[in-house]
């Protein structure tokens, strides 16, 4: 079936270190959702990219979409507390949203 | 202004009894989904429902069934619970199935003892 591969399922960095997560899809994607999810919280919607190649910011987070539509990535700059959690992609595939495993980033303290 | 609420916030019960989750939106969208996830954070779709009809039914035990007696709601009922059954379950609301992005809620968790 259709799959959404995440990685890495963890990532342990140093405050002030940046940190990424990578997606790859089986099949071609319309577009692809971010979430976060904070330790005993929900998931919440970060951004949406759809076009092939797009590149959109969030302050420290970049996020990408490959310009063949099956990859994507969250980059996030000099790690701070605050982006403690598990970060999600979603991608969309013939009308249904394909989840990823998550990737949880842990600050060392 | 709780956009997505869910009740109970817990629930812990034992094995073989039945439960019911109750999810309401209040941001006139028109989906809404179930989704579970597990204690390795997997989120797992359960069922989605557009404008009242049922539109995803993912390999789920039939011991789950859910139920949306208008747009704004959408219950899920479990019989004879088990041991596995233990998670966190997530409803989440869209306005349509394509493009917009999905709201949560805070998330029931269900412990089986």
């Amino acid at each position: 079936g259709q799959q959404v591969m995440q990685i890495p399922q963890y990532q342990h960095v140093q405050e002030g270190e940046d940190f990424t997560t990578y997606c790859n899809s089986s099949t071609t994607l319309s577009n692809i959702q971010w979430y976060k999810q904070r330790p005993g919280g929900h998931p919440v919607f970060l951004i949406q990219l759809v076009k092939s190649g797009e590149v959109k910011k969030q302050k420290r987070l970049t996020f990408q979409f490959g310009e063949a539509k099956k990859n994507s990535s969250l980059h996030i700059t000099a790690t701070q507390t605050t982006d403690v959690g598990t970060y999600f992609c979603a991608g969309r595939s013939n009308y249904q949203l394909i989840w990823g495993a998550g990737t949880k980033l842990i600050i060392k303290p | 202004d709780t956009a997505v609420s869910q009740t109970p916030k817990y629930l812990v019960t034992q094995m073989g009894n039945d439960k019911s989750i109750k999810c309401e939106q209040n941001l006139g969208h028109d989906t809404m989904y179930w989704y579970k996830q597990d204690s390795k954070k997997f989120l797992k779709i359960m069922f989605s429902y557009n404008n009242k009809e049922l539109i995803i039914n993912e390999t789920v035990p039939n011991r789950f069934s859910p139920k949306s007696p208008d747009k704004a709601h959408l219950n899920l009922h479990i019989n004879s619970l088990e041991l596995g059954d233990s998670a966190v379950y997530f409803c989440a609301s869209s306005q349509g199935v394509v493009n917009q992005p999905q709201h949560f809620g805070d998330g029931t968790r269900l412990s089986i003892l």
